[in-house]
């Protein structure tokens, strides 16, 4: 166990439709970065987080959104989801947000039919 | 940005046998590789990670090495066993974001 919490576990929903996924980072970690990856593929970064405020962004889709709060845990944001669109997304999170070690989340896995 | 590209993407080997994964990254300002280990349907897990001022390190049967000259670093795993096969990423660290390889999947025959 990472200490890195992700709700839900699974998530089955129709395209068109938009759901938020939740992630509570370890203990005293202030970053938070979001990845998706598909059947098959490697890890695509989303974006990141630190204290609250943006900052990185990956490959991450305008229909996609997310933030992070006072308490420091994060959503993220799908809406007009696609077939595509269907993955695991995984949260990470880090002390100060630099290179040193993620902590991986279980990862949400959602489907979109 | 960044590119990390990961070879083999498959790798057999025997039970007791070495496996070595390969990547390579663009960006000479990336300092920090780690290296993930991820089992079907599981999170990511760290196994070892290598700072760009180290050129080797080692952890039990596990090693990693770094070249910052050729922009290549490599992960050794010696006496392979069953519980070895997994997919293997290898990842960079730039401005703040981590750039992950395509993955190795290996797998240990008994």
């Amino acid at each position: 166990d990472s200490g890195v919490t992700q709700t839900p576990k699974h998530l089955i929903t129709a395209t068109g439709q938009r759901v938020t996924l939740r992630c509570s980072p370890r203990s005293g970690d202030l970053s938070v970065y979001w990845y998706q990856q598909s059947l098959d593929q490697g890890l695509q970064f989303l974006i990141q987080y630190y204290n609250g405020e943006e900052r990185a962004k990956g490959n991450i889709l305008e229909r996609f959104s997310a933030q992070q709060f006072p308490d420091l845990h994060s959503e993220l944001n799908l809406s007009s989801l696609e077939l595509g669109d269907s993955a695991l997304y995984f949260c990470a999170s880090s002390v100060a947000g630099g290179p040193e070690t993620q902590y991986f989340g279980p990862g949400t896995r959602l489907l979109v039919l | 940005g960044e590119n990390v590209e990961q070879h083999p993407s498959t790798l057999s080997v025997q039970e007791g046998d070495s496996a070595v994964i390969k990547c390579t990254y663009s960006d000479s300002a990336s300092n920090y590789f780690p290296w993930y280990k991820q089992e079907l349907g599981k999170r990511p897990q760290l196994i070892i990670d290598i700072r760009s001022n180290v050129g080797e390190k080692k952890d039990q049967r596990i090693a990693v090495t770094l070249n910052k000259t050729a922009k290549h670093f490599s992960l050794h795993i010696t006496e392979t066993q069953p519980e070895d096969s997994a997919v293997y990423f290898c990842a960079s660290n730039t401005g703040n974001q981590f750039y992950f390889g395509t993955g190795t999947s290996l797998t240990v025959i008994p």
